[in-house]
């Protein structure tokens, strides 16, 4: 079947207008990861989503960033009046949610922030 | 704080040789570990897992080594191939309910021909 996919693969935007970065995780996946990654860097966790659970947003580095999941598939990460320093690629992943923590990830959307 | 970490950030092997990519763990209670592969301008492919209940893990060309006693874990490629080029990412993951995955900075393995 399809693996994860995410939407845009790239984004340019200005410095203080939102974006919205969508992902699309495997079927039957009930757990799905947002990550972001600087240039060079290893994965940053953000938000997790566990079925119909409230998430959990431990990861998330400011009030501007927030994510929904509806119907318990498709994520928006959605971020607010964009800084510079919020370039990076941003990584969606999901896994079964029962217990089977491999996490596939989808190719990522590289959002540069000018 | 606790912390998953690489020993190299760069590793050049002859194509065909073996390849061993090294990690270091600081967190004991973490269960879980997984090897990612990241080729440029792509997400991360899984390439294989172990549980802290095993200390060896075998796959295709790739065997994991998991020493809970020094907090290292270990990525052997056999007869590593051009196209095994790429980043490679330890994550550990230990049991809170989050199950979020922890990364290393990753190491980058090139095989000349």
């Amino acid at each position: 079947g399809a693996g994860v996919s995410q939407s845009p693969s790239n984004k340019v935007t200005e410095k203080g207008k939102d974006v919205e970065l969508r992902c699309d995780p495997i079927s039957g996946h009930t757990a799905l990861y947002w990550y972001r990654q600087s240039l060079g860097q290893g994965l940053e966790f953000l938000i997790y989503f566990q079925g119909n659970s409230a998430p959990d947003k431990s990861g998330l580095p400011s009030d501007r960033f927030s994510a929904e999941r509806t119907g318990g598939s498709v994520s928006t990460l959605t971020i607010q009046r964009t800084q510079q320093e919020d370039s990076a690629v941003y990584l969606c992943a999901s896994s079964l949610g029962t217990g089977e923590e491999t996490q596939y990830f989808g190719p990522g959307t590289r959002l540069l922030v000018l | 704080g606790e912390s998953v970490g690489l020993h190299l950030p760069t590793l050049s092997v002859q194509e065909g040789d073996n390849s061993i990519i090294n990690c270091a763990y600081s967190n004991s209670a973490s269960d879980y570990f997984i090897w990612y592969k990241q080729e440029s301008g792509k997400g991360p492919q899984f390439i294989i897992d172990i549980r802290s209940n095993m200390d060896k893990r075998q796959g295709q060309r790739v065997t994991v080594l998991l020493n809970k006693t020094v907090k290292h874990l270990s990525l052997q490629i056999a007869a590593t191939q051009p196209g095994d080029s790429a980043v490679y990412f330890c994550a550990e993951n230990w049991n809170t309910g989050r199950r979020a995955l922890t990364f290393g900075s990753g190491t980058r393995l090139q095989v000349q021909p």
